[in-house]
């Protein structure tokens, strides 16, 4: 099995430009979260997805923020228009259960930096 | 939502048990206590799981005593690459938060 995959790795971006991460979950997997991980915040939750379904977005730090799940094996996070702040690693997890306290695994993150 | 306090950081040496401690003193009946690790440059990565007593699997035990206020992740005979953050977290099926972790340091 692959993993979670992310994509991009890396992605260096001007403030004000849009910005869309990429996640593949593990298949057969019911659940998709979100992270984002700063040295001043630690990792915190975005959003998590139930069957393609947000159950919780109560994370997401504001409307320039949005994630969609279109189907079972992808979903993205985009933000815009992107700030400076925004800059941090972001994780996406899946787990085979519903609910957050199931073993999740977790991506390689994308490093986003916005100048 | 459970509280939970670890200690920032920690120093061993190779070949040594280290045990980390978490303190939830305010844990729910329904809440499980789950220990993740995550090595730089990566996700965090699940370590073990349980409930009440001990579980021990080949990474790691992890020891709750009855009144389940707070639980110890120990790992035996460490090396090198145990170097990492090891996180505790307490939560029932919808939540759960990670905190800022214990950061290990291995010693040769």
């Amino acid at each position: 099995d692959a993993g979670v995959i992310q994509s991009p790795r890396h992605e260096v971006t001007e403030m004000g430009q849009e910005v869309t991460l990429r996640c593949k979950p593990i298949s057969g997997h019911n659940s998709l979260f979100w992270y984002r991980q700063t040295m001043m915040r630690g990792l915190e939750l975005l959003i998590y997805f139930n069957n393609n379904v947000p159950i919780d977005d109560s994370g997401m730090p504001e409307d320039r923020f949005s994630a969609k799940m279109p189907n079972a094996s992808f979903s993205t996070l985009k933000i815009q228009p992107s700030e400076p702040r925004d800059s941090a690693v972001y994780f996406c997890a899946s787990s085979l259960a519903p609910g957050q306290s199931y073993e999740q695994y977790f991506g390689p993150g994308t490093r986003l930096t916005v100048t | 939502l459970a509280k939970t306090t670890q200690p920032i950081s920690m120093d061993s040496y190779e070949g040594q048990e280290v045990n980390i401690t978490c303190s939830h003193n305010n844990i729910a009946t329904n809440d499980y206590i789950t220990w993740y690790q995550q090595f730089p440059s990566q996700g965090p990565r699940f370590i073990i799981q349980g409930y009440k007593t001990k579980v021990t699997n080949e990474v790691a035990s992890l020891f709750i005593p009855a009144d389940r206020k707070s639980s110890t992740l120990s790992l035996p005979r460490v090396s090198l690459s145990d170097t990492a953050v090891y996180y505790c977290l307490v939560g029932e099926r919808d939540k759960i938060i990670f905190g800022k972790g214990t950061r290990l340091h291995i010693l040769p």
